[in-house]
């Protein structure tokens, strides 16, 4: 079956630390790549998202990630993390092998101390 | 501009009971989806419908399970004779058919059965 693996379920860093959260998808053909972000007490967000051309992609609040189809990943990356970006990161796929659906990674606590 | 509304936003039941649970996506997307959601968990896919036609069933869903899209617009999703285990966050999201599909989501129903 399709999948999406996400390496760490919780990461803790202090403020201004850079962050790298990893997201490898089993192989589906053309893929669409994206990082949800879900804040306490709120619904789902999208934070960026890759549909085809450069491989580097840039989101919301300073976030990027970075497309790399050989080794069938899509890490997120932030150089200088903020308290209020703490929440629970979710890399999903679809497209290809997988339709139309969204399949989630089991997400990334991420806890930023101030 | 109005989001995806989901309602109601909790529900507490017996086991047994039938519960069913709306979604209001953003107008005009032509897709609708459905996840379910459980505690360290990314979402897992249940159906999606594409304006009022079901296109897709999850594997997850069961013969209690149906969902339905009358007119393509709002979207209802029933569990007949709940069980503990369909305690879960049950999600709904929409997207606009384009070379960039991408889903937003609403804020999700929270089921609990005792």
């Amino acid at each position: 079956a399709q999948s999406v693996s996400q390496h760490n379920h919780h990461v803790i860093l202090s403020e201004a630390a850079s962050l790298e959260l990893g997201c490898n998808y089993s192989y589906g053909g053309t893929v669409n790549l994206f990082w949800y972000v879900q804040y306490p007490g709120q619904h789902l967000q999208l934070l960026l998202k890759y549909f085809s051309g450069d491989p580097l992609v840039k989101g919301i609040k300073g976030f990027e990630a970075e497309f790399i189809k050989s080794k069938f990943s899509f890490n997120l990356r932030k150089p200088s993390v903020q308290w209020s970006d703490t929440a629970e990161y979710f890399c999903a796929v679809k497209g290809g092998v997988y339709g139309n659906k969204l399949v989630f990674g089991a997400g990334t606590i991420l806890r930023v101390k101030s | 501009d109005t989001g995806v509304s989901q309602n109601p936003r909790h529900k507490i039941t017996k086991r047994g009971q039938n519960v069913t649970f709306r979604c209001d996506p953003i107008s005009e997307h032509n897709r609708l989806y459905w996840y379910r959601q459980t505690l360290g968990q990314g979402p897992e896919f249940l159906t999606y419908f594409q304006n009022e036609a079901q296109l897709e069933k999850s594997r997850l869903l069961s013969d209690r399970f149906s969902a339905e899209r009358p007119k393509g617009s709002f979207s209802t999703l029933e569990i007949q004779r709940t069980e503990q285990g369909d305690s879960a966050m049950y999600l709904c999201a929409s997207s606009l058919t384009t070379s960039t599909d991408t889903q937003y989501f609403g804020p999700g129903t929270r089921l609990t059965v005792l």
